[in-house]
């Protein structure tokens, strides 16, 4: 066990529709991060939180969201899916910035739309 | 602009023949490097980090600035070290993973 947890490990849904993923950091880290994990594009930054504020935007569509809570979960709200989301999506945290010690990953997500 | 390239999307190897997963980087700062593994799409975890100098699992990997390269080694690869393998920098921003390099370890 990483120390990160994600639910659901598995969703399937349908176009158009709306989900939420959710992750709980390793128990003193203060920085989440979100990626998504697709065949073709391999691991794309979506967005990064840090006690609760947004700290750096990577490649993430406008019709998806996030935020991390008074007690540091995060959740990351998708609309409007399109075939096209279906991916893996990880959470990662870390103490500060992890720029020295990298990260821990949760054991993902898989969403898959139909 | 952070950029980390690993050429070889696939790299398939004999037991107990030695391995080396390219990596090169692009950052005009002082980069700190590491090396993920998955496993069959399961989480990634955290295999070595460039400024501990560490060996784990048999693998190591030299940071060479001159090159920009972050190439990881392992003298003699064993079956369980199949895997997806990610080279990742950290520079300025969270962080850049390159796209992967699968190595199988054929027996």
């Amino acid at each position: 066990d990483s120390g990160v947890t994600q639910t659901p490990k598995h969703l399937i849904t349908a176009t158009g529709q709306r989900v939420t993923l959710r992750c709980s950091p390793r128990s003193g880290d203060l920085s989440v991060y979100w990626y998504q994990q697709s065949l073709d594009q391999g691991l794309q930054f979506l967005i990064q939180y840090y006690n609760g504020e947004e700290r750096a935007k990577g490649n993430i569509l406008e019709r998806f969201s996030a935020q991390q809570f008074p007690d540091l979960h995060s959740e990351l709200n998708l609309s409007s899916l399109e075939l096209g989301d279906s991916a893996l999506y990880f959470c990662a945290s870390s103490q500060i910035a992890g720029r020295d010690y990298g990260y821990t990953f949760g054991s993902g997500t898989r969403l898959t739309v139909v | 602009a952070q950029r980390v390239t690993q050429p070889e999307k696939l790299l398939s190897v004999f037991k107990g023949a030695p391995v080396e997963l390219k990596c090169n980087y692009s950052y005009s700062g002082s980069p700190e490097l590491f090396w993920y593994v998955q496993y069959s799409r399961q989480r990634l975890q955290l295999l070595l980090r460039h400024i501990s100098r560490e060996s784990i699992k048999g693998f190591t990997a030299d940071l060479n600035k001159g090159e920009t390269s972050f190439h990881l080694k392992k003298p003699f690869a064993q079956e369980e070290d199949s895997a997806m393998y990610y080279c990742a920098l950290s520079g300025n921003t969270p962080l850049v993973f390159g796209k992967g390099t699968r190595l199988s370890v054929i027996a």
